[in-house]
């Protein structure tokens, strides 16, 4: 299965942008990019998702590089509310979802 | 639509007991995953089912565990006999089938508010 690779934690300032990186080298061709997000205490929600171009929707931006060997989880307006822990999760044409440990996101006021 | 239903929210049981964690998916969705959530290992998946036939239970830590999905509309994950060591959250996803994808990639899935499990 292909693997990702994200930072543990990081911090931000809020209503400052927000990004976050996701390294897939060994991603195929028919390999999604998926963000998920856990809020404390809650079970995780989609944030977004995209195979080749890059893709925006209410939530977040996703930048996606040519040789599609790297992402990027965009947060336009960092809130409190975005603290949580984000995942980058590689599915393929079997739809399995397996989880990394994500990257911790902390919110300053 | 009420999203994915997971019952009990906490359950607290004996070492030994028999632990049945419950999941009602979103209607129409064909694709029902189960995980499992430690501070020590994060989130595994543990099994997921496609149009109620298990696809992947690679992930089901042992004999004691076994999951069922009798229909579209229910399924259970059962720990017999439970231990210590299963204490976690478990929780309940849905997705459907992908619509506007070749290869039918499941765009969102959807997840429950989790079971935390205790095994004293």
């Amino acid at each position: 299965d292909a693997k990702t690779t994200q930072p543990n934690s990081m911090e931000s300032n809020e209503e400052e942008p927000v990004h976050l990186p996701c390294n897939h080298s060994t991603i195929s061709g028919t390999d999604y990019i998926h963000w998920y997000r856990q809020l404390p205490s809650q079970g995780p929600e989609y944030v977004i998702h995209g195979l080749t171009s890059n893709v925006n929707n209410r939530m977040a931006s996703l930048a996606i590089a040519e040789d599609r060997k790297s992402s990027t989880l965009i947060l336009h307006r960092a809130t409190l509310r975005d603290a949580a822990v984000y995942y980058c999760i590689l599915r393929d044409q079997n739809n399995d979802m397996r989880f990394g440990a994500g990257t911790r996101l902390t919110v300053k006021p | 639509d009420a999203g994915v239903i997971q019952s009990p929210r906490h359950e607290v049981t004996e070492m030994g007991q028999e632990v049945t964690l419950r999941c009602k998916p979103i209607s129409g969705h064909d694709y029902l995953f189960w995980y499992r959530q430690t501070m020590m290992r994060g989130l595994e998946l543990l099994i997921y089912f496609n149009n109620n036939v298990p696809i992947d239970d690679s992930g089901m830590p042992e004999d004691r565990f076994s999951a069922k999905m009798p229909n579209a509309s229910f399924s259970t994950l059962k720990i017999q006999p439970s231990e210590p060591r299963d204490s976690a959250v478990y929780f309940c996803a849905s997705s459907p089938s992908g619509t506007a994808s070749f290869f039918g990639v499941p765009s969102e899935a959807f997840f429950g508010q989790g079971t935390r499990l205790t095994v004293v």
